[in-house]
């Protein structure tokens, strides 16, 4: 069973933090890897992919994958109380190209 | 603008009932996916379609089927609606033909559907 793991939280920061969210993924062999944002009773949206080994800068976000150790995080630097939401890790598998999510970490951006 | 929309946006039935949700996209993309979404478990795949005349298997299809007879349509159905049924259901596209890894997902805005 493919599997992507996230802490369910949910993680508080006071306003201007950096908030950081943790994904571990089961198959070595994946390719890609997102990262998409959920507010509450709305739907998924992207924020960013990633698939070299690194970081990936983009505004405030930055994400970072570590395929040796099966590890992909999300940095949101000055977090802002409108980064409050549900965050979704997701990884494309080998040979399907279908993408598996984790179930999510709940933000909380304190003002 | 193209966009992703589905039908109905909430919906209660009974056990039993055949229920068909609705997913249209004016993207023009040739993949469509269908998942469920429980608290705790994320979104689990239901079905998926990489074409017309395309329709494949998730990792959670017992009690659903698809069909796919254009590039803009993939209606849900659940044959025989289960009150384990009872779930938010998202919709959502991407555009590869080959259904590249790197591929975004562009999601609809979800059905909530209760089954008493």
């Amino acid at each position: 069973q493919k599997e992507v793991e996230q802490n369910s939280g949910p993680l508080s920061v006071p306003e201007g933090a950096i908030a950081s969210l943790n994904c571990t993924y089961s198959d070595r062999g994946s390719q890609s890897f997102f990262w998409y944002r959920q507010y509450s009773g709305k739907s998924p949206e992207l924020i960013m992919f990633i698939y070299s080994n690194g970081d990936k800068e983009d505004g405030r976000f930055t994400a970072q994958l570590n395929k040796a150790s099966q590890y992909v995080s999300l940095l949101i630097r000055d977090s802002q109380p409108s980064d409050s939401a549900t965050y979704l890790c997701a990884v494309s598998l080998t040979g399907g190209f279908k993408t598996i999510f984790g179930a999510g970490t709940r933000l909380f951006v304190k003002a | 603008d193209a966009e992703i929309t589905q039908s109905p946006r909430h919906k209660i039935t009974e056990t039993g009932r055949q229920v068909t949700l609705a997913c249209h996209q004016t993207w023009n993309h040739n993949n469509m996916f269908w998942y469920r979404q429980d608290l705790g478990h994320g979104l689990r795949l239901i079905h998926y379609s990489y074409g017309v005349q395309d329709t494949n298997k998730g990792e959670v299809s017992d009690g659903y089927s698809v069909s796919r007879s254009n590039t803009e349509d993939l209606p849900l159905t659940l044959e025989s609606a289960a009150s384990s049924q009872t779930s938010v259901y998202f919709c959502a596209s991407s555009e590869s033909p080959s259904g590249r890894s790197t591929d975004t997902q562009y999601f609809g805005p979800g059905t909530r559907l209760t089954v008493l």
